[in-house]
């Protein structure tokens, strides 16, 4: 059972827009950043998004963050098939004194 | 550009301990922090742990409290994860991963397998 929730799966088709919602609580997403990750089959992750709505060099303005309250999501426009990963969002969590993740989301671009 | 090279696949018996390294290839370690995250088959992200290596100062998830040890070489750039009673639900990656101020990962190794089993 992960402290933030996500869905398990989303899936669009390519082109389309898709956004996957991360749910915490005032002890992680409430008073900390979220960061995004994107992990493609077999390999490691990669960040994507940071400081809530922060994009490093590299990546894409396809991918955006946004943070509201208690919950952050990730949005990815004009999709595409190399875009087929599992996504993770993670934060401080204050009150464990840890970094926690979400359960991840295995984004399917049909 | 710095690399994070880990070590390679581990199988261990259950009730052993293995040690992973993470050596920042092109560059030191200089005043990041280290972190390390596990992922077991077909399961997400669990961070463990992290070291900040000019300080030599480590903290732990309490899951692993007791039974982790994170520590680094300031001379080699290295960091290492030893975890000891391994029992077959540790079998998972491990990944050191460099973690900026803000809490986020920015850089992360390929990851070392351990495979826990009799």
């Amino acid at each position: 059972q992960s402290v933030l929730t996500q869905p398990p799966s989303v899936s669009a088709a390519p082109g389309q827009k898709v956004t996957i919602s991360c749910s915490g609580s005032s002890s992680n997403i409430g008073n900390n950043y979220v960061s995004w990750y994107q992990q493609l089959p077999g390999t490691a992750p990669k960040l994507l998004i940071y400081d809530n709505n922060k994009r490093p060099s590299g990546i894409p303005d396809r991918f955006s963050g946004s943070k509201s309250g208690t919950s952050a999501t990730l949005g990815i426009t004009g999709l595409q098939t190399g875009d087929e990963a599992d996504y993770y969002c993670g934060t401080w969590d204050s009150s464990l004194s840890a970094e926690v993740f979400g359960g991840g989301t295995k984004l399917t671009v049909l | 550009q710095v690399q994070l090279v880990q070590s390679g696949a581990e199988v261990k018996k259950p009730g052993s301990s293995v040690k992973v390294s993470c050596k920042a290839s092109g560059g030191t370690f200089s005043s990041y922090t280290i972190s390390w995250v596990r992922q077991a088959p077909g399961q997400g992200l669990e961070w463990m742990g992290r070291i900040i290596p000019i300080l030599g100062i480590a903290n732990y998830a309490q899951k692993f409290q007791g039974r982790v040890t994170i520590t680094a070489d300031k001379s080699t750039s290295t960091a290492y994860m030893e975890l000891s009673s391994l029992r077959s639900e540790d079998t998972a990656v491990y990944y050191c991963a460099r973690e900026e101020s803000g809490g986020y990962f920015d850089l992360w190794g390929r990851g070392t397998l351990v495979t826990v089993s009799s």
